[in-house]
């Protein structure tokens, strides 16, 4: 795999509770990428980061922030938990904008 | 807006070829993807094709691209059993960010 490991990997927690995923990688890539799959969408893209401190929403970004304070790090969190939040969640990463991502194994997240 | 379809479900017996079709809708997508998902487990970069390529071989692996209906496709000679996972097709649209847009995946049973 390429360097990537998420934290943690399972978890399961009650509506309404705060609750951040960590991504940490060791390839000095500068993307970083939050996705959620759910059966029947595929992936879809919630935030991204192209550089410290730099982010953007993607497609499905409602209930969750992000932060990315340093290069290896990228923080996804649900402020408010809620069952709709149910998910798996992957990390991916890419040297630039026109590399290829590498995803992380995921989080698998349950909120009850 | 950016769409990318799959069919959800094939089925082939081992030694066979396989063959997973996309279709998609951004007419200025740069690079095209191929990533396999076995249970449990993260998104596995198999290849992915310029959009100024028809084709691309990669061992078993064929990629065919016809950027004139917007349909790529992705051949496994000699299909086997170890083959069976979720492949899903992906578009990275033209911009800087790196975005990729996912199609649901197509689940390829093979048949011992």
């Amino acid at each position: 795999d390429a360097g990537i490991t998420q934290s943690p990997r399972h978890k399961v927690t009650e509506t309404g509770t705060p609750v951040t995923l960590r991504c940490h990688q060791t390839e000095n890539h500068r993307y970083m990428y939050w996705y959620r799959q759910d059966p029947g969408h595929g992936l879809r893209l919630i935030h991204y980061s192209y550089g410290v401190k730099d982010t953007d929403k993607g497609e499905v970004s409602d209930g969750y922030s992000v932060s990315r304070s340093k290069t290896e790090d990228f923080l996804l969190t649900l402020e408010s938990a809620t069952s709709s939040q149910t998910s798996v969640y992957f990390c991916a990463i890419s040297e630039s904008d026109v590399q290829p991502q590498h995803f992380g194994d995921g989080t698998r997240l349950s909120i009850l | 807006g950016e769409d990318v379809e799959q069919s959800l479900f094939l089925s082939v017996r081992e030694g066979d070829s396989s063959v997973i079709n996309c279709t998609y809708t951004d007419s200025s997508s740069t690079y095209l993807y191929w990533y396999k998902q076995e249970p449990g487990a993260g998104l596995q970069l198999l290849t992915y094709i310029f959009s100024n390529m028809d084709m691309k071989q990669d061992q078993r692996l064929t990629v065919l691209l016809n950027k004139k209906d917007k349909h790529l496709s992705l051949r496994i000679a000699d299909t086997q059993t170890g083959d069976s996972a979720i492949y899903f097709c992906a578009e990275s649209i033209r911009s800087n960010t790196g975005k990729l847009i996912f199609g649901q995946g197509t689940t390829l049973q093979v048949k011992p």
